[in-house]
């Protein structure tokens, strides 16, 4: 079946450090892949999304290529800030199984001032 | 953008009793809306896709006679604990898909504790 794997958090880091958060993926077909945030106590947020191999998702100084001969979608930034504190999950619609969502398993991360 | 709510945010009640959770597709219609759980520092998981005029199904180990769901129109599902307790506290989020496979939109959630 389809799965999604992400590094295991938490992840603490000095603001305007460099961030990466690792997402590897398992899934028959094309499937689209998506990073969404969740900010304490709130719902998911779309962060970004690609949808074919090679195309890079951005938003908010975030930014994920989708490495279809890694089955990879890394999300990276290159400053984080203390705002970015939250919970981020890896995700992927298959044509396959149909239109819901399959997580990954988050990652939280903290930004110190 | 597209705006899912869901009704109550928050939600406490006693053991036993019923609780009802509405999701609402406030600026467009959605044939298909999901109803998600996510424990404490979990990752979301899908309980049921929820169609509308049609019998939501189920994800495997999901007691559908526990948590009924009624997608009565193309803007509103409701979810509903029955006979609650203890274990079914959570967080309880929905999302629901406009046209083509990649347009899904996420409520709020609600968070249901049991007391």
């Amino acid at each position: 079946g389809n799965s999604v794997t992400q590094m295991e958090g938490p992840v603490t880091l000095s603001e305007e450090a460099f961030l990466t958060i690792n997402c590897t993926y398992t899934a028959t077909g094309y499937p689209s892949l998506f990073w969404y945030v969740q900010y304490p106590g709130e719902g998911l947020q779309l962060l970004l999304k690609a949808t074919k191999a090679d195309d890079k998702g951005s938003n908010k100084g975030f930014e994920a290529t989708y490495r279809k001969e890694t089955t990879s979608f890394h999300l990276e930034k290159g400053s984080v800030q203390v705002s970015d504190s939250a919970v981020y999950f890896c995700a992927l619609i298959s044509d396959n199984y149909g239109q819901n969502f399959v997580f990954g398993p988050g990652t939280r991360l903290s930004v110190l001032p | 953008g597209a705006v899912v709510s869901q009704h109550p945010s928050r939600v406490i009640c006693k053991s036993g009793t019923s609780v009802k959770i509405e999701c609402r597709s406030l600026d467009f219609q959605a044939t298909t809306m999901f109803w998600y759980r996510q424990f404490p520092k979990q990752s979301l998981m899908l309980m049921a896709t929820s169609n509308e005029g049609s019998k939501a199904t189920y994800e495997q180990g999901v007691e559908k006679d526990k948590f009924l769901i009624n997608h009565a129109s193309l803007t509103l599902s409701t979810l509903t604990v029955t006979s609650a307790h203890p274990e079914d506290s959570s967080f309880y989020i929905c999302s629901a898909l406009r046209g083509g496979r990649d347009e899904q939109f996420f409520g709020p959630g609600t968070r249901l504790t049991v007391l």
